[in-house]
């Protein structure tokens, strides 16, 4: 079974752009949630997608966005990048809202200059 | 609302040596799940072991276990016999249906450094 992919490992962005982030669920997952790490901070959940739903979502603001695709696949999508946005981006899959055991990803480090 | 606290920034053990992490919680939810998450140097976390509310006994997972008292809402991880693939950096987090239902609180993580 293959984990959770995620694309692409880096990335460079200028203020200002906007940034979609890839991530392909565990085989059989059919929930996949997204989180924002700040350097030596622990993770911030950003929102959850359920069977191409979003069913949860933390304190970010609505230019942080996403989609679940038929596959269980999920893109977040960041507008008008900020400097703070700058952080690692990890994707977890699990099936349904299970109460232990995400799968994560290894993440995207996004990098805003 | 729910907070995780990990008090420790940075712990250093010796090879072999067994090792605590300290975590404390806040909620007010009787229903809760609590984890613990290993983050090696490459970014991926890897779920290590999970405690429910409920549940009576400590749980344990290979060299791992869960120090629970539901009391003092703590929920301290202890690795025994450490070895040298186990530094990095270490989170704590719960899960709860005042978080929303559907996501996961984490703590600010303690890094290990396990000495040859």
């Amino acid at each position: 079974e293959t984990g959770v992919t995620q694309s692409p490992t880096h990335l460079i962005k200028t203020r200002g752009q906007q940034v979609t982030l890839r991530c392909s669920s565990q085989s059989g997952h059919n929930t996949v949630s997204w989180y924002q790490q700040a350097l030596g901070q622990g993770p911030q959940f950003i929102f959850q997608y359920y069977r191409e739903e979003e069913n949860g979502r933390g304190n970010f603001p609505p230019r942080f966005s996403g989609l679940q695709f038929p596959n269980y696949s999920s893109e977040l999508n960041v507008n008008a990048l900020e400097l703070d946005d700058s952080a690692l981006y990890l994707c977890a899959s699990s099936w349904g809202d299970r109460a232990y055991g995400y799968t994560f990803g290894s993440g995207t480090r996004l990098t805003v200059v | 609302a729910q907070k995780i606290t990990q008090t420790q920034p940075g712990m250093f053990v010796q090879e072999k040596e067994a090792v605590t992490l300290d975590c404390t919680y806040d909620t007010s939810d009787p229903s809760y799940g609590l984890f613990w998450y290993k983050q090696p140097s490459s970014g991926e976390m890897i779920f290590l072991i999970y405690q429910g509310s409920y549940d009576q006994q400590n749980a344990t997972e290979g060299r791992y276990s869960l120090n629970f008292q539901k009391a003092r809402k703590s929920a301290n991880l202890v690795i025994s016999a450490s070895q040298l693939g186990d530094s990095a950096m270490y989170f704590c987090a719960m899960r709860g249906p005042n978080t929303g239902g559907f996501k996961t609180i984490f703590g600010a993580g303690t890094r290990l450094f396990v000495k040859a």
